[in-house]
């Protein structure tokens, strides 16, 4: 059985660095053609698309947010990292993570979520 | 970077047929993939790749994918279907896009 579960703060400050977790179970991101995603949504608004990691390290990022994200994997821990640089008050969002099995693949399987606030 | 759009609101009585649609240009020549969101939960994937359904979503829902649109299918809705849907492809280098979302209601 897939899992997935976000972790990290739930309150932020304008212009700092935000750092989110994706802990999973139940697959291997170094097996191909696995891949973890990360998706937010603001609060009454659409799912936004972040970025993806795929099992080779290759790394896939929204071209509009992308200089400010970062993803990694530590495959030894089950973990996906997420950065997001110079954070704002619209990135107000519950950030989720989720597995993707393939390049095109959809997400199939979704964390519950982190809800973040941008606020001072 | 590549759009799709669904309508905001979609209203069906209970036992009709709900269609959802996803516009984008020649959507028909990508893998469209549906996700169901209830309020305060996260979206589970009700559609992939057109139209094959995963293991636990009832046969009620189908779709399909052609020309600059993309539907997703509901027969019979139920209350229990009334949630926001969202369409998703991948846009060249692999990026995935979501649409705009339609929220359906059961009368």
């Amino acid at each position: 059985q897939i899992t997935l579960k976000e972790s990290g703060p739930a309150l932020v400050k304008p212009t700092q660095t935000l750092t989110l977790t994706c802990t999973f179970s139940g697959f291997s991101l170094s097996s191909a053609p696995v891949g973890v995603g990360w998706i937010r949504q603001p609060p009454g608004k659409a799912l936004e698309w972040l970025a993806l990691i795929y099992w080779g390290d290759d790394e896939r990022y929204s071209p509009s947010l992308k200089s400010k994200l970062t993803v990694i994997k530590d495959t030894s821990k089950n973990q996906v990292v997420l950065t997001m640089t110079n954070m704002g008050p619209d990135d107000t969002a519950t950030y989720y993570c989720a597995h993707a099995n393939g390049y095109n693949s959809a997400f199939d399987v979704w964390g519950q979520g982190t809800m973040v606030t941008v606020s001072s | 970077s590549y759009v799709l759009t669904q309508p905001p609101s979609v209203s069906v009585a209970p036992g009709e047929t709900a269609e959802i649609t996803c516009g984008g240009d020649n959507i028909g020549g990508r893998s469209a993939h549906w996700y169901q969101q209830r309020p305060g939960q996260a979206p589970v994937v009700v559609m992939q790749y057109d139209n094959d359904r995963p293991s636990g979503i009832p046969e009620r829902f189908s779709g399909s994918n052609s020309g600059n649109t993309a539907t997703l299918t509901i027969s019979r809705v139920e209350a229990g279907d009334e949630a926001d849907y969202y369409c998703q492809v991948w846009d060249s280098g692999s990026h995935r896009v979501f649409g705009g979302g339609t929220k359906l209601t059961v009368l």
